[in-house]
């Protein structure tokens, strides 16, 4: 069964670069019938997904977010990344890295808290 | 990107049936039957309990259906259970403003 762990800093400046690994068990990240992604809650409120991509390169981001986001995979690790530029409070929130079929996230980390405040 | 239209929340007694409705539009879940639904406890990520519209991952119980006409998707819990207390949230593929996915408000529900 596989497995997804979210890693990184739990509290990033205004302004600043949020960056966050996922590291994945039980399965391969190569496998092209799935694909990883991440979505995010904000402390008391709903999910918003941030983005998806596909082993063959492809991505989709928010486009409420497109133009502050990367999202990278590092196959030698089993791991994928995301970072968020420029950062306000309201991107403080729980990010969830997640695998994905056909726009379902069938497996979720356990999220990871990360809070923007300086 | 609008967020799928949920009702805020709803309720039953144990034993009884409820259904959370989930409305979007000709380009997310009038679309595709990319429907999915997730149950959240306090505290815990969320749990895939239907896909595809109306399929359930194995272990989910058969108490959880799905379906889906026109725009709107739905999900009845029947024999409703005091576990079965928790946000539910549905989410779609879409297409509109070349977003992927699109998760709903959420609606608590609660077992009284």
């Amino acid at each position: 069964q596989v497995q997804l762990q979210e890693s990184g800093p739990g509290l990033v400046k205004p302004s600043e670069t949020l960056s966050l690994t996922c590291t994945v068990s039980g399965g391969s990240i190569s496998n092209s019938d799935y694909h990883w992604g991440w979505v995010r809650q904000p402390p008391g409120k709903g999910l918003e997904w941030i983005g998806t991509f596909y082993y063959s390169g492809t991505t989709y981001y928010n486009p409420s977010l497109r133009s502050r986001i990367t999202m990278s995979v590092d196959t030698s690790k089993n791991q994928f990344s995301l970072q968020l530029s420029s950062v306000t409070a309201a991107d403080t929130a729980v990010y969830y890295c997640v695998r994905d079929k056909r726009s379902s996230c069938e497996s979720w980390g356990q999220g990871t808290l990360v809070t923007v405040s300086s | 990107q609008s967020a799928l239209t949920q009702p805020a929340s709803v309720s039953g007694s144990p034993g009884q049936s409820i259904t959370i409705s989930c409305t979007g539009t000709s380009s997310d879940v009038g679309a595709y039957d990319y429907v999915s639904w997730y149950q959240q406890h306090p505290g815990k990520a969320p749990k895939l309990m239907i896909y595809d519209v109306s399929n359930r991952p194995s272990g989910v119980s058969n108490r959880f259906s799905g379906s889906k006409s026109g725009n709107t998707a739905s999900l009845t819990i029947s024999g409703l259970q005091t576990e079965d207390e928790a946000d539910y949230y549905c989410s779609s593929h879409a297409t509109s403003g070349a977003a992927h996915v699109v998760f709903g408000e959420g609606t608590k529900l609660t077992v009284l």
